[in-house]
Formats: structure tokens, C-alpha cells, sequence
């Protein structure tokens, strides 16, 4: 089971701010979490990821909480293309030395003009 | 940089026939996954390679689903027989061999499967 929890879906107008939550109360040390996004009939495209400390690149922001058991994806200026579906995954330990990706269902983000 | 490269891009079977996706990761990427994703939810692993030796294969349905990684560059994905219940996008992924810290998959457009 995916370690992490999302609302199905939410809505943003084009040109504010999307900001997408994320749950992982179960989170160990060393766990990183990992942001992806599915445009309809694409594969899955990587945004960002992080251990602790907020991180930005050029595509958005990642908030983690000082506990690490929440996190905030933030799409700073939505725009139409950004409509997706978004996960949020915590890759859990698996084969030795491994982790395992588990997607979730993730969030339904529609930007609206 | 290239991609990953998948094909074909459409399939229509019908059940109990066979099937087979080709893959081709990034280069230099040692890691190749497949995974199945069903309408509406989120894709699931079916098998994990690393170079041509498999990692991880717990997901997959092993009495009808087969996937084979010679050279540790290609890899083929095969169904046989298929059922209705295997009508899904199949997607391939590649990532670098390295630490977690690096561990960002590269997904290609997927095949999508329809068994009748």
C-alpha cells in the first residue's frame, strides 16, 4: 500500500497558486518524497523530491513539514498545462538495499480559466 | 537526450491471445521498470530490473505474464494468454543506478492494451 494520502481531486484558476497536500505520517529517517505528474495519455514526469528541507526548482516548490509527516506541492502560477493528475509517493523499502515505488491515486488538479 | 522509447503505442487483442511491449530506456540507465496502470488509478510495478537481473518481480502474475531484459538494455513484456482484466496502459521506466538522493524515474507514453 502507497505510504502516503492525498485529497482526489482539487481546482486552481489559471494564474494563482496550486497548492497540493500531501500526508506521510509514516515516513521513516531516510525516506525521501518524491512528486510526479500525469498528463492524460502520458507517462508519469518527475517534479521534484526531498528529505527535510524545502526545496524549489523550476517547475515548483516543495514544502516538508519539521516533522516530515506532511508535505505541500506548489505550482507558483498554474497555467491550463498544469491540469494533471499528481502523486506524491514515499518509496518504501523492498528487496535488499532496494525501495519500491508505490503510486497512490493522487490528486486530480484542474486549472480553470 | 533521448527518451524512453515504447512501442507499440496501441494494441487490440482478444482474450487468451499473446501479446508483447518493447521497451528502450534512457542510455546508460541501468535501472528498467514496467508497470500496469488501470483506468482511473495510479500506475503499480509489475517488475524491477536492474542491469538484466531482476530485482523485484512480487506484482507480477507470473502464470501469464513474462518480461526478459538481455543485454541489460532492452525489455520485452509479454502476456500469454491474456484476460480482460489485463486492459491497461503499460508503461516502462528507467532511472540511473545510484543513491535514493538520485533516484528519479523517466517514464515513456506507454502501451495501451485493450483485450476483447
Amino acid at each position: 500500500d502507497a505510504k502516503t494520502t492525498q485529497p482526489p481531486s482539487m481546482d486552481c484558476a489559471e494564474g494563482r497558486a496550486a497548492n497540493l497536500p500531501c500526508n506521510h505520517s509514516t515516513i521513516s529517517g531516510n525516506e525521501y518524497v518524491y512528486w510526479y505528474r500525469q498528463i492524460h495519455s502520458q507517462g508519469p514526469q518527475y517534479i521534484i523530491h526531498g528529505l527535510k528541507n524545502n526545496e524549489t526548482n523550476e517547475m515548483a516548490s516543495l514544502i516538508i513539514t519539521e516533522d516530515r509527516k506532511s508535505s505541500t506541492l506548489i505550482l507558483p502560477h498554474a497555467t491550463l498545462r498544469d491540469t494533471a493528475v499528481y502523486y506524491c509517493i514515499v518509496r518504501v523499502a523492498a528487496f535488499a538495499g532496494g525501495f519500491k515505488t508505490i503510486f497512490g491515486a493522487g490528486t486530480r488538479l484542474f486549472v480553470k480559466a | 537526450e533521448a527518451g524512453v522509447a515504447q512501442s507499440p503505442r496501441y494494441k487490440i487483442i482478444e482474450k487468451r491471445q499473446s501479446v508483447a511491449f518493447w521497451c528502450n530506456p534512457i542510455s546508460g540507465h541501468a535501472t528498467l521498470y514496467w508497470y500496469q496502470q488501470i483506468l482511473g488509478q495510479g500506475p503499480k510495478l509489475l517488475i524491477q530490473f536492474q542491469n538484466n537481473g531482476v530485482v523485484d518481480d512480487s506484482q507480477l502474475p507470473k502464470d501469464r505474464f513474462s518480461a526478459e531484459r538481455l543485454k541489460g538494455v532492452d525489455s520485452t513484456l509479454k502476456i500469454q494468454p491474456a484476460k480482460l482484466e489485463d486492459s491497461a496502459v503499460y508503461l516502462c521506466a528507467s532511472s540511473l543506478l545510484g543513491l535514493e538522493a538520485k533516484n528519479i524515474q523517466y517514464f515513456g507514453a506507454g502501451t495501451r492494451l485493450s483485450v476483447l
